[in-house]
């Protein structure tokens, strides 16, 4: 079945350093890719997203490409602030053939600190 | 453009009892998935409403249930409880439509207690 790999956490950085967490997933097809965050006591949100093999989501800062030849979809960012505390999921979706169906399938998340 | 609503916020219960979440999706999405999230386990998929059918479902027992009502609300049930059901209960929703990439959009989530 499909499944999604992260890097293990906690991670710790300090502010302005390089971030990247390592995310790499098990599909047949070609599912889309997400990356959400979830702050304490809140819900998750969207971070990007990327639908096919090559595409770039990108936003805040953050960037993830996808990366089919190493079924990879590794999250970066060039300088972290102490305010991207949380923690990151990696999620890929795929539908059934002709049908729309939701189901995100989540990697088992990365604790993220940023330390000012 | 409101998002998705999830109620109560907070829920006390115990062993054996029953309880009922709720959840309004964001004006014009008619898929509705629901998610239990724990630090043993992580975020695993419950079931997915799409114009008052169930059209995916995951590995959890019949305990847990749902259902759509026509204006797309979702109410998630979970009977007989257990200690283990005790987690952060997410709803999801998005416009479910065929071919579509869009994404899911994540309410806050209702923290289930068992005690």
């Amino acid at each position: 079945g499909n499944s999604v790999t992260q890097m293990e956490g906690p991670v710790t950085l300090s502010e302005e350093a390089f971030l990247t967490i390592n995310c790499t997933y098990t599909a047949t097809g070609y599912p889309s890719l997400f990356w959400y965050v979830q702050y304490p006591g809140e819900g998750l949100q969207l971070l990007l997203k990327a639908t096919k093999a090559d595409d770039k989501g990108s936003n805040k800062g953050f960037e993830a490409t996808y990366r089919k030849e190493t079924t990879s979809f590794h999250l970066e960012k060039g300088s972290v602030q102490v305010s991207d505390s949380a923690v990151y999921f990696c999620a890929l979706k795929q539908g059934e053939r002709g049908q729309g169906a939701q189901k995100l399938v989540f990697g088992q998340g990365t604790r993220l600190t940023i330390n000012p | 453009k409101a998002g998705v609503t999830q109620t109560p916020r907070y829920l006390i219960k115990t062993r054996g009892q029953q309880v009922t979440l709720s959840c309004s999706p964001i004006s014009g999405h008619r898929s509705v998935s629901w998610y239990q999230q724990t630090p043993g386990q992580g975020l695993q998929f419950l079931f997915e409403y799409f114009s008052e059918t169930q059209r995916n479902k995951g590995n959890f027992p019949g305990r847990f249930s749902g259902r759509q009502f026509s204006n797309s609300r979702s109410e998630m049930n979970v009977s007989t409880l257990e200690l283990g059901d005790s987690a952060l209960y997410l709803c999801a929703s998005s416009l479910g439509l065929q071919g579509s990439n869009q994404p899911q959009h994540f309410g806050d989530g209702t923290r289930l207690s068992i005690l």
